[in-house]
């Protein structure tokens, strides 16, 4: 069974750094894309950017580059998102997710993660 | 960038009615790369049509997606009660990916 298991909620303050973890299992890890999407509070979903955790090969979308940065390992089969300085706009559920097919990027998402949620505030 | 636009945003509609929600891109969306999500409060979304019109696994066939070029459209046939969520569409025929804004389909 294909599995994706986010870490824990997060509360932090602006200003502070934060890495949240997504663990796959049930497949071989290297070979499907690992995408990352945000939902803020109340509102749609946005593609923040995609991972081959067998080559660290990324995409961002440009809305995210610079704000976060994606990146796995893959002798653990986690992907990460992490951010070097929060802020409040920060604050929201963060989801993993799988490609539904091997090796491409352009792929839509199958299997979910059941999301990290993220508050940033003083 | 391909934009999508979701319509309506709100859709009420009653138990075993058709329902038909809409998607358009700003640019035509190669290869037909277009998906569409469920997502219901509390929970992650869930893939129920992919390639504009094939079901993911396990999906049931109320659900039926049509489309290509720039206007795409997912229509439930007869509407369950468990059916009432918001819908996302999303292009993944170029990068970056865009998610449409979602419509709302409640119970009326």
């Amino acid at each position: 069974e294909v599995q994706l298991v986010q870490s824990g909620a997060e509360v932090k303050k602006p200003g502070e750094s934060l890495k949240i973890s997504c663990k796959g299992s049930g497949y071989s890890f290297t070979t499907y894309w690992i995408g990352w999407v945000r939902q803020m509070p109340g509102k749609g979903l946005e593609w923040m950017g995609i991972i081959q955790p067998g080559d660290s090969d990324i995409r961002y979308s440009p809305s995210f580059k610079g704000q976060v940065t994606i990146s796995a390992d893959k002798s653990l089969s986690t992907a990460y998102l992490q951010w070097s300085s929060l802020k409040a706009s920060d604050t929201g559920m963060y989801y993993c997710a799988r490609a539904r097919r091997p090796y491409g990027d352009l792929e839509c998402l199958q299997y979910w993660g059941q999301g990290t949620l993220v508050t940033v505030s003083s | 960038e391909i934009v999508l636009t979701q319509s309506p945003g709100t859709l009420s509609l009653s138990p075993g009615e058709r329902a038909t929600l809409s998607c358009r891109a700003s640019q035509s969306v190669s290869s037909s790369y277009l998906a569409w999500y469920q997502q219901k409060p509390g929970q992650a979304p869930r893939l129920l049509i992919y390639g504009a019109s094939s079901r993911a696994t396990g999906i049931p066939d109320r659900f039926s997606g049509s489309g290509s070029g720039t206007d795409f459209t997912l229509t439930i046939s007869r509407l369950e009660p468990e059916d009432f969520a918001v819908y996302y569409c999303q292009q993944y025929g170029s990068s970056p990916s865009f998610f449409g804004q979602g419509t709302k389909l409640e119970i009326k």
